[in-house]
């Protein structure tokens, strides 16, 4: 089955813990990103990667570090978590940046 | 002001009625468009592309209006399971890729 994998869909953590959210795809898409999402804010790009070895920033990185290493895997790695990233976290990827975008199913993060 | 804009709504209706969502994007350099619809904090997933001529899946009609830079979801004969939040897409190319922009969302409740 095609899918996009998060893990953990659920995490509380601590500020200045440092933590590490996955992501895999079995769809060998070129395309992934990272998403944040907030009330009334809808789905802001943090990150995105083109393809392996290839990231950049999105519209909302501070405070955020990824890596693509091997194309079906791009985590998410919070080195010092603040309680203003406590939000929903989509993972999403897609063939080439230009086909329908698969999304994981979300991890929903709170920094206390 | 965001690049992409909708009524966050809710919109409630009976069932069997028709609803109309609107958006708008900012920026003439977008080159797709799209409607998602998300669950209850799931993930997204896509509902329609929009193109120049309209297209209609079902009971879902889309229109894309360039020169207004204005797109539209028309849903007929409502259904219970047509409750969601619905996602205006626009997808625009960047230097090195192409680029996913989500509108905040208009939430539907279709009630009995």
């Amino acid at each position: 089955e095609a899918q996009v994998t998060q893990n953990p869909r659920y995490l509380i953590t601590v500020t200045g813990k440092k933590l590490t959210v996955t992501c895999s795809q079995n769809m060998n898409h070129e395309y992934m990103s990272w998403y944040r999402q907030d009330p009334g804010l809808g789905l802001r790009q943090i990150y995105y990667s083109m393809n392996v070895e290839v990231t950049d920033k999105g519209d909302v990185p501070e405070g955020y570090k990824v890596s693509r290493k091997e194309k079906r895997n791009f985590p998410l790695i919070l080195e010092s978590p603040s309680p203003n990233q406590t939000s929903l976290y989509f993972c999403a990827s897609s063939l080439g940046g230009l086909g329908e975008a698969f999304f994981g199913q979300g991890t929903r993060l709170t920094v206390v | 002001r965001k690049e992409v804009e909708q009524d966050p709504g809710p919109f409630n209706v009976p069932e069997g009625a028709t609803v109309a969502f609107n958006c708008t994007y900012s920026n003439s350099a977008s080159q797709s468009f799209f409607w998602y619809r998300q669950d209850c904090r799931k993930e997204p997933k896509l509902l329609m592309s929009v193109y120049s001529s309209g297209n209609e899946d079902g009971r879902f009609t889309a229109q894309l209006n360039r020169a207004s830079q204005y797109i539209s979801l028309l849903i007929r004969d409502s259904k219970l399971s047509d409750s969601a939040t619905y996602l205006c897409v626009v997808r625009r190319t960047m230097e090195y890729g192409n680029k996913l922009v989500f509108g905040a969302g208009t939430i539907l409740r279709v009630k009995s």
